[in-house]
């Protein structure tokens, strides 16, 4: 079960900005858990897109970006591509002990 | 490369038994956070259980007292055993490996697909 809260859904044409949220808790963002990103295509396994809040893995385009505050953290896609057309997941560690790691429930992005 | 491989799904009775496997390649498995991730057809992702670098073991409450996450040293390889299976259990089964409970899960496996189905 998510506790991490995201949008359904977000679209933007080629070249837009869209921006992606992630709204978490006390157990899990909220004390200072590093939030990390990752980006799943049709039918593929998820690859990781952002780590430790804001940093790219090596070959992860600096279109990408992510930031954290307080319990919410966002990842941000500028010069929006076709390619980009994919499923996004935050996720942290949460510190209850019926969760460990969570994930977000999920964002699709659509390039108009 | 660092690299893993996930083997063992299908399709299973409910109330039936299955392991997956996880072979690793390029790193080793026991010096590793290995977490197994779950994600049904059409849904999100979710966390299924994790066996830290000492052996410590945690599961979700959804397949608490039914799985069980192992490793085998001399073969580098993940497992899960999961018991007592149930149709909310159909799923693709992602490995992924964590250096330390904070840490990304990467790399992440191809994933195996899971049906519980009469």
């Amino acid at each position: 079960q998510s506790v991490l809260t995201q949008p359904p859904s977000v679209s933007g044409a080629p070249g837009q900005r869209v921006t992606i949220s992630c709204t978490g808790s006390s157990s899990n963002i909220g004390p200072g858990y590093d939030v990390h990103w990752y980006q799943q295509l049709p039918g593929t396994a998820p690859k990781l897109l952002i780590y430790g809040n804001s940093n790219r893995p090596s070959g992860v385009p600096d279109r990408f970006s992510g930031s954290k505050s307080g319990t919410s953290a966002s990842l941000a896609i500028t010069g929006l591509q076709a390619e980009d057309e994919a499923d996004y997941y935050c996720q942290s560690y949460d510190s209850s002990l019926s969760a460990f790691n969570v994930f977000g429930t999920g964002t699709k992005v659509t390039v108009l | 490369e660092v690299q893993l491989v996930e083997s063992g799904g299908g399709l299973i009775q409910p109330g039936g038994s299955l392991r997956l496997s996880c072979a690793a390649s390029g790193f080793t498995v026991s010096s590793n956070y290995m977490s197994w991730v779950r994600q049904a057809p059409g849904k999100g992702l979710e966390w299924v259980s994790v066996i830290y670098s000492g052996g410590t073991t945690y599961y979700a409450d959804s397949v608490k007292g039914r799985f069980t996450i192992s490793r085998d040293n001399s073969k580098n390889t993940l497992y899960l055993q999961m018991n007592s299976l149930r149709a909310e259990d159909t799923a693709v089964y992602y490995c992924a490996r964590a250096s330390i409970g904070t840490d990304p899960f990467d790399p992440w496996g191809q994933g195996t697909l899971v049906t519980v189905s009469s």
